[in-house]
């Protein structure tokens, strides 16, 4: 079966740093990988995806994905963080096109002024 | 498109009365699903749907939970009788075999007392 990891509860990182949030995934084949972001109140929104193609994604607002096989990573990235970034973060996979998509628990990113 | 559309954005309802939760997909879209968010469990799939029709439903928790697509505009998940444990985020997302990520409502914020 599928499944997600995100080690990380809560990420703290200041304004201007660069941060990352980890992910790790367990599927049977090649996976579909996603990333979510949730507002307070708010529905999860698109980030960005990986399907096949270039290891590094790019994707809404300035992240980043790089995806990595050997270690089963999908970690997000993005090189200077902005208060406007605090959020929810999920990650998410499929086995494949039409599967539903499996989240991980969630991690909460605070980025400090 | 204006997204996925779901009703009511609040619920609130006392113990053992129906609720009934309503979603609008994207058009042209032939999958649909029910997630239910809570801060002890996270995101859990309850049911989906592929052109109209109910793939899995492992996912939900009781019989007192129901889900129908009568047509490819149109989902309702209903919960009949309605218990305190019920209360959540209700999330309905759809996505299109191509495409790979699913896109989400505002959610249905589901409170029983």
């Amino acid at each position: 079966a599928q499944s997600v990891a995100q080690p990380e509860d809560q990420v703290n990182v200041a304004e201007g740093n660069p941060l990352t949030v980890k992910c790790t995934y367990s599927v049977s084949g090649n996976p579909y990988l996603f990333w979510y972001v949730q507002y307070p109140n708010r529905g999860l929104q698109f980030l960005l995806k990986y399907i096949t193609g270039d290891n590094l994604v790019k994707g809404s607002y300035g992240f980043e994905a790089e995806f990595n096989k050997s270690q089963t990573s999908f970690h997000l990235k993005k090189p200077s963080a902005l208060v406007s970034d605090s959020a929810l973060y999920f990650c998410a996979v499929r086995e494949t096109g039409n599967t539903p998509l499996v989240f991980g628990k969630g991690t909460r990113l605070s980025v400090i002024a | 498109d204006a997204g996925v559309i779901q009703s009511p954005r609040h619920e609130v309802t006392e113990m053992g009365q129906e609720v009934t939760l309503r979603c609008k997909p994207i058009s042209g879209h032939d999958y649909l699903f029910w997630y239910r968010q809570t801060m002890m469990r996270g995101l859990e799939l309850l049911i989906y749907f592929n052109n109209n029709v109910p793939i899995d439903d492992s996912g939900m928790p009781e019989d007192r939970f129901s889900a129908k697509m009568p047509n490819a505009s149109f989902s309702t998940l209903k919960i009949q009788p309605s218990e305190p444990r019920d209360s959540a985020v209700y999330f309905c997302a759809s996505s299109s075999l191509g495409q790979g990520e699913a896109f989400f409502g505002q959610g249905t914020r589901l409170t029983v007392v």
